[in-house]
């Protein structure tokens, strides 16, 4: 059974930081590509980044590009997030998501439950 | 940027009600759009990806149609579990989510 579990979440104040794990099971997490996806309170989803299954190529949405690194270990089977310079317009919570792509298609087939993240003095 | 304008907000329907949401892209993504539907607490789930293809497992009262700008989701016959948020995503472009439709029992 596929499973993707976040933690690290939690209150931390404007200007710090956070990492965030995605601890991966129940696939070969070194062939897949792997996102992060946020949603604030109350909001709507946010796709934040993205990591091929190499770690060789990376994207970010310019809300947190210069802020995030995406990172991933695939001899432990982990994602990571780590986030810097952290904002109150960061508070959500982060999911990770596998993609799954074919040769015409992408879309994100497994999520976490999520970790939340508040930023807040 | 691609942007995804998703319509409406927000709807109210009976069970048994026959559902439309429609989702627009700012420019051209051929069918590399996807649905999925998201309950209160929970993760999303995904329901049809390509525009038209219903994924394993999801009932066939929900489809999707579309290509190019112009894209719709639809609920043939609207039952009590189906309340929920269902958002578009583009993928042409690294990916974006539309705003979101929250569906409501009438």
């Amino acid at each position: 059974e596929v499973q993707l579990v976040e933690s690290g979440g939690g209150l931390v104040q404007p200007g710090g930081s956070l990492r965030l794990s995605c601890a991966a099971s129940g696939f070969t997490f070194s062939s897949y590509e792997m996102n992060w996806v946020r949603q604030a309170p109350g909001k709507g989803l946010e796709w934040v980044s993205y990591i091929s299954s190499s770690g060789s190529t990376i994207y970010y949405a310019d809300s947190v590009k210069g802020r995030f690194t995406i990172s991933r270990d695939n001899a432990k089977n982990s994602l990571y997030l780590q986030m810097n310079s952290l904002r109150a317009e960061d508070t959500a919570v982060y999911y990770c998501a596998r993609e799954h792509c074919s040769s015409t298609s992408c879309h994100f087939d497994y999520w976490g439950q999520g970790t939340l993240v508040t930023v807040s003095s | 940027d691609i942007q995804m304008t998703q319509s409406p907000s927000s709807l109210s329907a009976s069970v048994g009600d026959r559902v439309t949401i429609t989702c627009q892209a700012s420019q051209d993504i051929s069918n590399y759009l996807n649905w999925y539907q998201q309950k209160p607490g929970k993760a999303p789930k995904l329901l049809i990806y390509d525009a038209s293809n219903l994924e394993t497992g999801v009932p066939s009262r929900f489809s999707g149609s579309g290509s190019g700008t112009d894209f719709t989701f639809t609920i043939s016959s609207l039952q009590p579990e189906d309340i929920a948020t269902y958002y578009c995503q583009q993928y042409d472009n690294l990916y974006t989510f539309g705003q979101g439709t929250k569906l409501e029992i009438k």
